[in-house]
């Protein structure tokens, strides 16, 4: 069975940073492309970034770029993302999933509570 | 900045037939687009539905549908029942790298 397990989330200060972890089991992780997705509080799904199989490519949405460092260690099986200079408007929770034909995100873990609040 | 444009909310009644659009503020929406749709319910993980345009994700009843009408991908809900009512999301794949999710359709089942 396919399992997607995100934490490292938490409450942060304005410009404090955190680092969110995925652990995946049941496929070959190091064969899939892997995203983050996110969703603040009543709103809509976010696309945050997405790390290529190997590592080797990294891309992410302009309101993270810069701040946000996507990572993977197929020998883990896991995937980070390190979250510097974080906002309010960062607060979500955040979700991994591993990533096929193009824009096809599934499964989904349950996600990670993230709170950037004084 | 290109926006994914969806329908805030729509309204379908039970067995009736629904299509939700997805579409883009600037140029068309093709198959290079690969559109996905997700279904996602209170409190809840997404759920995929339908991936490459029109390919249903396992477990996805066949009432449920993706194509290409005009400038939009859709997805088409044929028959819908009252566990249908949930929120409906597409993605589009930009170029480099880049995906987009649309707003989000809030369906209602009345």
């Amino acid at each position: 069975e396919v399992q997607l397990l995100e934490s490292g989330g938490g409450l942060v200060q304005p410009g404090g940073s955190l680092r969110l972890s995925c652990a995946a089991s049941g496929f070959t992780f190091s064969s899939y492309d892997m995203s983050w997705v996110r969703q603040a509080p009543g709103k809509g799904l976010e696309w945050v970034s997405v790390i290529s199989a190997s590592g080797a490519s990294t891309y992410y949405a302009d309101s993270v770029k810069g701040r946000f460092t996507v990572s993977r260690d197929n020998s883990e099986n896991t995937l980070y993302v390190q979250m510097n200079s974080l906002r309010a408007e960062d607060t979500a929770v955040y979700y991994c999933a591993p990533v096929a034909s193009g824009t096809k995100f599934d499964p989904w873990g349950q996600g990670t509570q993230v709170t950037v609040s004084s | 900045q290109t926006v994914v444009t969806q329908e805030p909310s729509f309204s379908v009644s039970p067995g009736g037939t629904v299509t939700l659009t997805c579409g883009l503020s600037s140029g068309s929406v093709s198959t290079s687009s690969y559109p996905s749709w997700y279904q996602q319910t209170p409190g809840q993980a997404p759920r995929t539905l339908i991936y490459s345009t029109n390919t249903r994700s396992s477990g996805v009843p066949d009432r449920f549908s993706g194509s290409i009408l005009g400038n939009k991908a859709a997805l088409t809900i044929t028959g819908a029942q009252a566990d249908d009512e949930s929120d409906y999301y597409c993605v589009l794949y930009m170029g480099s790298g880049i995906r987009v999710f649309g707003g989000g359709t809030k369906l209602t089942v009345l």
